[in-house]
Parts: structure tokens; C-alpha cells; sequence
């Protein structure tokens, strides 16, 4: 099946601070998604983006497709910031989604 | 709208016991799934569904089992309860197919399980 890498697995930012997260992909997907979980184990999807540039206030991401990545930027770090970035992709033939691993982003003050 | 709810939030077993985790949409979304969350491996597919009626198995489905009697619901049974099933349980629906259509999935709140 499709494996999905993320990185760096942790990150620990100072308040105001920029980052970029970053999903690698082995397969042709469909469905690209990242999803943040906040301390509390909530999952609040953030984009859907199976390719090109999306942005959503001091969040955005692109998705290259051809060279299977996709990159989630955080511009501004605020402490509210802090949890696990998941990537999550739908393989191609299945109506599954399969997740990574996560990035662990801890933002102090 | 409620949107996706969990039912219940903690529950402790002992080995060999059986429970049935509930999740309940309100959304009229054709997909659910079931997912479970253990430290350092991020999320995996147990089982899903993709209409009433419906179950097909995931990553990891082995002792697990699920029904989709109604669209709204989808039930997560464990019939004899291992410790290697202690883990956060969450529950996840969508619209459209997650992995072949433009749409997102909805996640619940998750429950807690831990067998002893």
C-alpha cells in the first residue's frame, strides 16, 4: 500500500516564528488532506488540497502532485499552534485514507 | 448540527470482555470510518463503510467488527477485548468518497479504551 512520511516528527517554535512541514507520498493519490489535532485530541481538518496552493489566514499549503509532496507552511506561530499536523492521502483505487505519522509542533510564548 | 458524536468517551475493559462503540452522524454523509490512534503511529483504518448496509475492512481490522444498519450510524464491536486494543478510537465520515472525491472527512471527538 501507499506509505506516507512526514517531517520533521517534532518542532519547537517561539511564538511568531515561521515553519514548514512537509508530507512525502509513494503514490499517485487522489485526496490530500491535512488535518491538526489539538492537546485536547481533537482533529480539525485544515485542507483538502490533492494539488496546487491554498491558503487560510497565517496557514497554507501547496501540493505537488508529479513529485508527491506537499508542504504545510505556519507563518506567525501562536501557542494556540501547538498539537500534531497529520498529512493524510487517498489511494487511487480504494476508498481509503491512509495517515502519516504526524509532526508534533509545540509553540512557546 | 451535532455533527460527528462518540459514544462513550472512556471506557476500561478487562481482557476478554465486549463492548460496542457507537458513532453517530448527522450530516447524511455516505462514508464513515472507524480509526484507531496509538502514540508515535499516527491514525489507522480499522473498517469503513461506504452506504448503508455496507462494511469493508481497512489496515487493521483483525478483531474488530462493524455494522452500518443505518446511514447515520456506524457500530465498532470488539467481541473479546485484548490489551492490544487499548487506544483512542475515533470516528470519521464523509460526504463523497474521502479518496476519490472533492470532499473532507469529519472527525468525532474520539474514545479513550483501555483493557486491562
Amino acid at each position: 500500500g501507499i506509505q506516507v512520511e512526514q517531517s520533521p516528527p517534532d518542532l519547537i517554535l517561539q511564538e511568531g516564528a515561521n515553519s514548514t512541514l512537509r508530507c512525502n507520498f509513494s503514490d499517485s493519490v487522489n485526496n490530500l488532506q491535512w488535518f491538526h489535532q489539538n492537546p485536547w485530541g481533537q482533529l480539525i481538518n485544515l485542507f483538502y488540497i490533492p494539488s496546487g496552493t491554498k491558503q487560510n489566514g497565517r496557514l497554507s499549503a501547496t501540493t505537488v502532485a508529479t513529485e508527491r509532496y506537499s508542504l504545510l507552511y505556519i507563518s506567525s506561530s501562536q501557542t494556540t499552534d501547538s498539537g500534531v499536523y497529520f498529512c493524510a492521502v487517498g489511494e487511487t483505487s480504494y476508498d481509503k485514507v491512509i495517515f502519516g505519522p504526524g509532526t508534533s509542533l509545540s509553540v512557546i510564548p | 448540527n451535532a455533527g460527528v458524536t462518540q459514544t462513550p468517551k472512556f471506557r476500561v475493559l478487562k481482557t476478554g470482555q465486549s463492548m460496542t462503540l457507537l458513532c453517530a452522524q448527522d450530516m447524511n454523509h455516505e462514508y464513515m470510518y472507524w480509526y484507531r490512534q496509538d502514540p508515535g503511529m499516527g491514525l489507522r483504518l480499522i473498517h469503513y463503510s461506504v452506504g448503508e448496509g455496507t462494511t469493508a475492512k481497512g489496515e487493521v481490522p483483525d478483531g474488530y467488527n462493524v455494522s452500518r444498519l443505518k446511514k447515520q450510524n456506524f457500530l465498532l464491536g470488539l467481541e473479546s477485548a485484548a490489551p492490544s486494543q487499548t487506544s483512542v478510537y475515533f470516528c470519521a465520515s464523509s460526504f463523497l468518497a474521502a479518496s476519490t472525491r472533492t470532499d473532507t472527512q469529519y472527525f468525532g471527538p474520539g474514545t479513550r479504551l483501555t483493557v486491562l
